[in-house]
């Protein structure tokens, strides 16, 4: 298993324009969530995905949507970027949104909005 | 939700046990204890959980209070690259009969090992 990808590693974009973050998984998970992390702070839940069809937000949602048309894959797209969304962005799945267990990350993609 | 409160940093000689503390008084009867750890960037690794028991993995050991309002991760004999930032969170699950799911990260304990 691949686990949990991200695509790009790094990207810079240019305030205003948007661009889409992109994760994936092989395991099978029913749960996904994009996180941020900013400079010296612990993870803020972006979005999260109980399953195909299914999104909510979590703690830092403006200024980003997501789609789950699939159980493998989970895009985050950033409408209108902004420099405040400079950040590093972490994807995640766990096999259920309820059970016990393991959450698994992907390595980051680091954005910077200039 | 159950908050955590860690210190923010800590150093252990390396080859001597790392015994990182995290206080948890307000978790409710049906949330688990996980620890994740963060080396220098990259996405948070799972480390262990437990609900009353103490638990043990080949990675660590967690030692969770008879009252459950505290617990401490040990790491036996740490290495170099144990230094990392660590994270205590607290998360219910359905067969526990809890109904906090969201996997919420405070800012953890900055572990450093030292040679």
């Amino acid at each position: 298993n691949a686990g949990v990808t991200q695509t790009p590693k790094f990207q810079v974009l240019k305030t205003g324009q948007s661009m889409t973050l992109q994760c994936a998984q092989d395991m099978n998970h029913e749960y996904m969530s994009w996180y941020r992390q900013d400079p010296g702070m612990g993870l803020r839940l972006i979005h999260y995905s109980v399953g195909a069809g299914i999104t909510d937000q979590g703690e830092v949602p403006n200024g980003y949507n997501v789609s789950r048309s699939t159980t493998e894959d989970f895009p985050l797209r950033l409408l209108s970027a902004a420099p405040s969304q400079t950040s590093v962005y972490f994807c995640a799945s766990r096999p259920t949104w309820t059970g016990v267990g393991e959450q698994y990350f992907g390595p980051g993609t680091r954005l910077t909005v200039t | 939700d159950a908050k955590t409160t860690q210190p923010p940093s800590m150093d252990c000689a390396e080859g001597r046990a790392a015994n990182l503390p995290c206080n948890h008084s307000t978790i409710s009867g049906n949330e688990y204890v996980y620890w994740y750890r963060q080396i220098h960037s990259q996405g948070p690794q799972y480390i262990i959980h437990g609900l009353k028991n103490n638990e043990t993995n080949e990675m660590a050991s967690l030692i969770i209070t008879e009252d459950r309002k505290s617990s401490t991760l040990i790491l036996p004999h740490a290495t170099l690259r144990d230094t990392a930032v660590y994270y205590c969170i607290v998360r219910g699950s359905k067969n526990s009969g809890g109904s906090n799911y969201k996997l919420t990260f405070g800012k953890g304990t900055l572990l450093t090992v030292n040679p």
